[in-house]
């Protein structure tokens, strides 16, 4: 198995334009965050979906950010507009159902917005 | 609100000698913890992790404690080693009967010197 697959690996955008992140989760896995990673905050969870389903969004920081996952083999984390408060590595993980040791984390998205 | 601390963001020891790194809680509904190690440029990786039923797990070089009455655990390596230099997360969760986020702590880096 790949692992997770985060996609782009680096991004620099300007100010209040949008920025697409996306995530690959391993096959088989029902579970799927979004982390944020800053070094005022550590890493910070998003929003997670359970079969697809956002279960738990209350991480989103603004309605300027908004996360879907279509099918059980893709999802994307959408800013838009960016501001430069936004620039962070961004991780996504899955695991499957049951207990949380599994997480596996993709290699992330840096994303700098100027 | 913090609910896992890693109160010291940096961590120095010499090679062969022991590194140990502490995370304090605040929810006492916590009843699972773990450590992630995480590489520049690369996802956290699950290292070892505790139930709450236990105040000791070992694996290798590593031994995770809990002191559930202080809300406190603690990471050990030993010896320490060169490859150990990372930066270190604490989680914790709580078994809910379905879902299963995790709680990340800001990370503490380690530097192991030759």
């Amino acid at each position: 198995d790949a692992g997770v697959i985060q996609s782009p690996r680096h991004e620099v955008t300007e100010m209040g334009q949008e920025v697409t992140l996306r995530c690959k989760p391993i096959s088989g896995h029902d579970y799927l965050f979004w982390y944020r990673q800053t070094m005022m905050r550590g890493l910070e969870l998003l929003i997670y979906f359970n079969n697809n389903v956002p279960i738990d969004d209350s991480g989103m920081p603004e309605d300027r950010f908004s996360a879907k996952m279509p099918n059980a083999s893709f999802s994307t984390l959408k800013i838009q507009p960016s501001e430069p408060r936004d620039s962070a590595v961004y991780f996504c993980a899955s695991t499957s159902s049951g207990w949380s040791y599994g997480y596996t984390f993709g290699s992330g998205t840096r994303l700098t917005v100027v | 609100d913090q609910q896992v601390k890693q109160n010291s963001p940096s961590l120095s020891v010499q090679e062969g000698r022991i590194s140990i790194l502490n995370c304090d809680y605040t929810n006492s509904m916590f009843d699972y913890f773990l450590w992630y190690k995480k590489y520049p440029a690369e996802g956290p990786t699950f290292l070892i992790s505790i139930s709450s039923i236990k105040d000791k797990n070992e694996d290798g070089r590593f031994t995770v404690f809990l002191n559930k009455s202080a809300k406190h655990l603690s990471l050990h390596i030993v010896p320490s080693q060169p490859g150990d230099s990372a930066v270190y997360f604490c989680a914790a969760t709580y078994y809910t009967g379905a879902n299963s986020k995790l709680t990340f702590g800001k990370g503490i880096t380690l530097s192991v010197r030759p």
